[in-house]
C-alpha cells in the first residue's frame, strides 16, 4: 500500500513563507504530485518532481527526495487566496497510471 | 472548452434507489478517473478507464459500477444506494501516460443518501 503523510492544519500571515510537508512510503515511484483545493471546489495541479530537486513556479515550488520519501510545497508571499487545502499525490507508473492522495493540510492565511 | 463536466450537481437518493452519474471531457484525453472525498480522508479512487472501452477497479470499488463506452464519457453508477454512499464524487481525466499525474477535475457532484 502506500503510506502518505502530510500535517492537518497549518496557520500563517499574509506576506510570510510556508513550507508544507509530505512523507510517503510507496514502491514502484513515479513522481510527486502537489495538487490545491479550495473548500468547495475541484482540486486544481499545482507542480509535480519527478527527479530529486527543486521546482519553482512564481510564488509555489516543490522540492523531491527520493531516497528520503520526502516532498515540500513552498509557498511564498503568502495572500489570503492560498488559503486552501494542500494536497500531496504519489503517482506510480507500474499500476496503469494512478495517483495517491495524501489527506490534505488545509492552510489558513490570516491577515 | 468546457473542460471536465458533471452531472448532476447535487442529489438527494433514499437508500436501495439507484443513480447514474455522468462525466464529460472535451480535451480528448484517454484517461479518466472516478474519485470520492470523504471528511479526513482525502481523494480515493473507486474506477477508472485507460482508454474508450475499458475499466479498472481502484481502492474501493465495491458498490459501484462504470463504462466508458465513448472516449468523452465516463459514467458512475450506484445500484443500490447505501448511506454510506454520502460523499463528494469527483471525476478527472489524464492526457497521456507520461504526464498521468497532471489530471483535470470535474466541479463535483455532493451526493447524499438518507
Amino acid at each position: 500500500g502506500q503510506n502518505i503523510d502530510q500535517p492537518t492544519e497549518m496557520t500563517a500571515t499574509e506576506g510570510a513563507i510556508v513550507q508544507i510537508n509530505c512523507t510517503y512510503q510507496t514502491s514502484g515511484f513515479n513522481g510527486l504530485f502537489w495538487y490545491q483545493q479550495h473548500a468547495g471546489e475541484a482540486p486544481t495541479f499545482l507542480s509535480y518532481n519527478v527527479l530529486d530537486g527543486l521546482e519553482e513556479k512564481g510564488r509555489f515550488s516543490s522540492f523531491l527526495s527520493r531516497s528520503k520519501g520526502y516532498s515540500y510545497l513552498l509557498l511564498k508571499e503568502l495572500q489570503m487566496k492560498d488559503s486552501a487545502s494542500y494536497l500531496c499525490a504519489v503517482f506510480r507508473g507500474s499500476t496503469l497510471g494512478r495517483l495517491y492522495f495524501g489527506r490534505g493540510t488545509q492552510l489558513t492565511v490570516w491577515p | 472548452n468546457a473542460g471536465v463536466t458533471q452531472t448532476p450537481k447535487f442529489r438527494v437518493l433514499k437508500t436501495g434507489q439507484s443513480m447514474t452519474l455522468l462525466c464529460a471531457q472535451d480535451m480528448n484525453h484517454e484517461y479518466m478517473y472516478w474519485y470520492r472525498q470523504d471528511p479526513g480522508m482525502g481523494l480515493r479512487l473507486i474506477h477508472y478507464s485507460v482508454g474508450e472501452g475499458t475499466t479498472a477497479k481502484g481502492e474501493v470499488p465495491d458498490g459501484y459500477n462504470v463504462s466508458r463506452l465513448k472516449k468523452q464519457n465516463f459514467l458512475l453508477g450506484l445500484e443500490s444506494a447505501a448511506p454510506s454512499q454520502t460523499s463528494v464524487y469527483f471525476c478527472a481525466s489524464g492526457r497521456n501516460r507520461e504526464v498521468l499525474g497532471e489530471q483535470y477535475f470535474g466541479p463535483g457532484t455532493r451526493l447524499t443518501v438518507t
